[in-house]
Parts: structure tokens; C-alpha cells; sequence
């Protein structure tokens, strides 16, 4: 297991279609969390799940965004409808090795969407 | 609601020199975490430090070391020996361990000058 591994690394879609981004987590981990970034801005927070429980959702997350994380495993964040105003980098992060209180969030290298 | 401040948005220092990078952060709670963590261009965000709000003792780890005060709810960074791999992205993150939800900051972009 070498990481947290998003796909794609890179998306470009036409306004007004759909997207969607996968994460898969480092395998022990039980949380899992997606974060958006704009250029020159720190993470802002978007979504996080214990297992495949989504315990909490931004304000910030439009109805056109879900994120799903079944079986506990990998997760998608799909965001529908896109707007220009949806181009960020999408990062993922995963935590805590179930059984253990470790705070350390491991992240991803991140899907950067463009849309045009 | 908790946020986390960093007043720095650049900052450059010579290679092998000191620098220190600002954070304060604003909360009501009492069990909370603090990170730095550093983004270098192109890749991935990655741990440089941890302190847990219970210890008063400052976290080090290598070069890197916190000033930590928490009556003033200040958390500063401490680079010593500066090396060019330092030149970063560098985000100040809370972590209150009721909802383990980290809280991040709008970073402070490090540059080390040969």
C-alpha cells in the first residue's frame, strides 16, 4: 500500500456535465475525508466519512455534489451539473487506522478540474 | 465555530538561516490537535509536526519545532538550518477530536534562497 491514490489526476469537462472522482484510502484507514482547493487558498473542508458512514457535509456542498464510500472502502465524489466556478483541486485525505486514536491525515496528490 | 489564521502569505529566507511561521487559531474547545503540514509545488500535502493541546511541552521533530500558547491560542513553526527541499506551501490545521474534522488555514508560501 503505498498511499492514498486519487483518479484522474486531471479533468477537464464542458460546463453543465457531469464529473466524477474516485479516492481509494490507505486500506487500514477508517476516515476519509475530501477537501477542495482553489489556487492560493488552504483546503477548505467538503465531506468526511468513518467507514461508510458520511458523518458530516459542508455547507458549502451544493445538492449538485455526493460522495459515497460504500463498504467502507474507496470513495466518489461526483459533482453534477459542473459550473466554472467548480474548477479547484479535489483532495482526499484518509486517517486514522481503526483501533488507534492517530491523528496524522495521509493525503492524496489531489484531481485538478477544469471546467471550461 | 473554529477557524485558524495565518497572517503570512510569503515568506523567503536564506538557506541554513532561522524562520518562523504564524498561526493562530480560534476555538472554545479544550481537546484539539494542531499540525503543520507542508505542500510542496506539484506534490502532495504531507505531516511536519503535531501537537496535542493537552501538552504543554513544544513538539520538535529534526529542524522543525512549534511554539505553542495556548492562552494566546498561538501555534508558530520554527524552521532551523533552512534547506532548499523547505521551499513549500505550509498550512497550519486544527483538529477538534469531537468531530475529527481538520480545520486548515490559507497557508504561508516559504521560499529558501541559495
Amino acid at each position: 500500500d503505498t498511499g492514498v491514490s486519487q483518479n484522474p489526476r486531471h479533468k477537464i469537462t464542458k460546463r453543465g456535465q457531469n464529473v466524477t472522482f474516485r479516492c481509494d484510502p490507505i486500506s487500514e484507514h477508517n476516515r476519509l475525508y475530501w477537501y477542495r482547493q482553489t489556487l492560493g487558498q488552504g483546503p477548505e473542508f467538503l465531506t468526511y466519512f468513518q467507514n461508510e458512514a458520511q458523518l458530516e457535509k459542508s455547507r458549502l456542498l451544493s445538492d449538485r455534489f455526493s460522495a459515497e464510500r460504500p463498504k467502507g472502502s474507496f470513495s466518489t465524489l461526483e459533482i453534477q451539473r459542473t459550473e466554472q466556478g467548480d474548477s479547484a483541486m479535489y483532495l482526499c485525505a484518509s486517517s486514522s487506522p481503526a483501533g488507534t486514536e492517530n491523528t496524522e491525515a495521509f493525503f492524496g496528490q489531489g484531481t485538478r478540474l477544469t471546467v471550461v | 465555530a473554529q477557524t485558524v489564521t495565518q497572517s503570512q502569505p510569503e515568506m523567503s529566507v536564506q538557506e541554513a538561516e532561522t524562520v518562523t511561521l504564524s498561526c493562530t487559531y480560534d476555538t472554545s474547545e479544550n481537546n484539539y490537535y494542531l499540525f503543520w503540514y507542508k505542500q510542496p509545488p506539484s506534490r502532495q500535502m504531507i505531516l511536519v509536526i503535531r501537537q496535542e493541546a493537552y501538552k504543554q511541552q513544544n513538539a520538535t521533530e529534526n529542524r522543525f519545532s512549534v511554539n505553542f500558547q495556548k492562552a494566546a491560542k498561538s501555534f508558530s513553526l520554527k524552521i532551523s538550518d533552512s534547506q532548499l527541499g523547505d521551499t513549500a506551501m505550509y498550512f497550519c490545521a486544527f483538529l477538534f477530536k469531537g468531530t475529527y474534522k481538520y480545520i486548515f488555514g490559507t497557508g504561508t508560501r516559504l521560499k529558501v534562497l541559495a
